[in-house]
């Protein structure tokens, strides 16, 4: 059973670029997750989707966004890259629980996202 | 607004010790906890996950416990091996989709 996949491993942009992260979630999981994680910090949540949608943003500008696809697998777009946009890019699968919670979230290996 | 600390930022010990790692969290209203392991560059992986009901879980040399009421989390190692080494991240979740995670503490395990 395949976990959390990511694509690339790597990428390299310049400032004022665009770029597109895939994600393909474990199996079973409906539910796509987007963190941003800067060098010696924790991760920070981007969005979440659940049935194609946009379910909950957080504190990022609308330089980011994302879409899901009916397989459930899910890209981050990021526009008009910043240098401050330097960071490791994970993305977590799961399913929700009867009460709406996310239960256990499951992590890729992530992107890592150079901005020159 | 949800916020997690963990301290200490960078730990050193011998291999053989047990030891403690240190996660708070601003709002006791949590629906669970969960502890990650980060390797260098990596993703993250899941070590234990502490609903709000439990005290405490272990797995293996792993045992986390969870006082919600004083907003705090721990994870004690035992044995620590160098294969140890690496970021341990703990994360609750605010509203219902959302992770919080704390700095993370960076652990070396020295031979």
């Amino acid at each position: 059973d395949a976990g959390v996949t990511q694509s690339p491993t790597h990428l390299i942009k310049t400032r004022g670029q665009q770029v597109t992260l895939r994600c393909s979630p474990k199996s079973g999981h409906d539910t796509v997750s987007w963190y941003q994680q800067a060098l010696g910090q924790g991760p920070q949540f981007i969005f979440q989707y659940y049935e194609e949608e946009e379910r909950q943003r957080g504190n990022f500008p609308d330089r980011f966004s994302g879409h899901q696809f009916p397989n459930y697998s899910s890209e981050l777009n990021v526009n008009a890259l910043l240098l401050g946009d330097s960071a490791l890019y994970l993305c977590a699968s799961s399913t929700p629980t009867s009460g709406g919670y996310t239960d256990t979230q499951y992590f890729g290996p992530g992107t890592r996202l150079t901005v020159l | 607004k949800q916020e997690v600390t963990q301290i200490p930022a960078a730990l050193s010990v011998p291999e053989g010790e047990n030891l403690v790692l240190n996660c708070s969290f601003t709002d006791s209203a949590i629906y669970n906890l969960q502890w990650f392991r980060q390797d260098p560059g990596k993703g993250l992986t899941s070590l234990l996950l502490i609903q709000s009901s439990q005290r405490e879980q272990t797995s293996g040399r792993l045992n986390a416990s969870l006082d919600k009421s004083s907003g705090r989390s721990t994870l004690y190692i035992a044995a620590s091996q160098p294969g140890d080494s690496a970021t341990y991240l703990c994360a609750v979740p605010q509203g219902a989709q959302k992770l919080v995670f704390g700095q993370g503490t960076r652990l070396t395990i020295n031979p």
